[in-house]
């Protein structure tokens, strides 16, 4: 099935710092998406790109939609304490939503 | 009650029990979807409604049963678990008209397997 290769899989940045990661895969998805999730809680939808080249922004959240479609990243500018937690990227092939395995992020204040 | 809320949040049952979880959309959406969230592994799609109608099931054991009754509510019935089912259940919602994408998660039922 279509998978897709999330990295890093964690980051441990100083408060202030920029953060950045990436999914990638060898499968051409339609729809790319960020998620986040806190511990104890469901992932929640910070981002959804919907067109080739596509930069869209969230706040301090920029993501972008690679124009081959088999890949996208999202960046944090500035980091601050609440932004640790997993970050998940998830494609849509079809009819199906696949996720990648996750980047847990720590942020050291 | 806002957003997708899912109940108990904790759960632990022996192999030989039999339970239920809940799910609870106030969204207005018309799919929902179970999914099993193990540590270190991508979250694994289970079962997914459509209009009421299962369109999904992602070759889960017959251990796990769902339920549908209507478009706000979604149930997973347990019984003669293994320890590997120890996971994080998570419930999430759709519009179908938006595609499989936007979909909004609950907070998860903690479920141990002894």
């Amino acid at each position: 099935g279509q998978q897709l290769n999330q990295s890093p899989q964690s980051m441990f940045i100083q408060e202030g710092e920029d953060v950045s990661m990436n999914c990638t895969s060898s499968s051409i998805f339609n729809t790319w998406l960020w998620y986040k999730q806190d511990p104890g809680e469901g992932p929640v939808l910070l981002i959804a790109l919907y067109k080739a080249g596509e930069l869209t922004s969230n706040g301090r959240l920029t993501a972008q939609f690679g124009i081959t479609r088999k890949d996208s990243f999202l960046n944090i500018s500035a980091s601050i304490p609440s932004d640790v937690g997993i970050y998940f990227c998830a494609g849509t092939y079809g009819n199906k939503l696949v996720f990648g395995a996750g980047t847990i992020l720590r942020v050291k204040s | 009650e806002t957003g997708v809320t899912q109940t108990p949040r904790h759960l632990v049952m022996g192999m030989t029990n039999k339970k239920s979880l809940k799910c609870e959309q106030h969204l207005g959406h018309n799919a929902m979807y179970w999914y099993k969230q193990s540590a270190k592994k991508p979250l694994e799609l289970m079962f997914v409604y459509s209009l009421e109608e299962r369109v999904e099931n992602n070759s889960v054991p017959s251990r796990f049963s769902p339920e549908c009754p209507n478009s706000s509510h979604l149930f997973l019935h347990l019984h003669t678990l293994q320890p590997e089912d120890s996971a994080l259940y998570l419930c999430a919602s759709s519009q179908v008209a938006a595609g499989v994408g936007e979909q909004y998660f609950g907070p998860g039922t903690r479920l141990t397997v002894t």
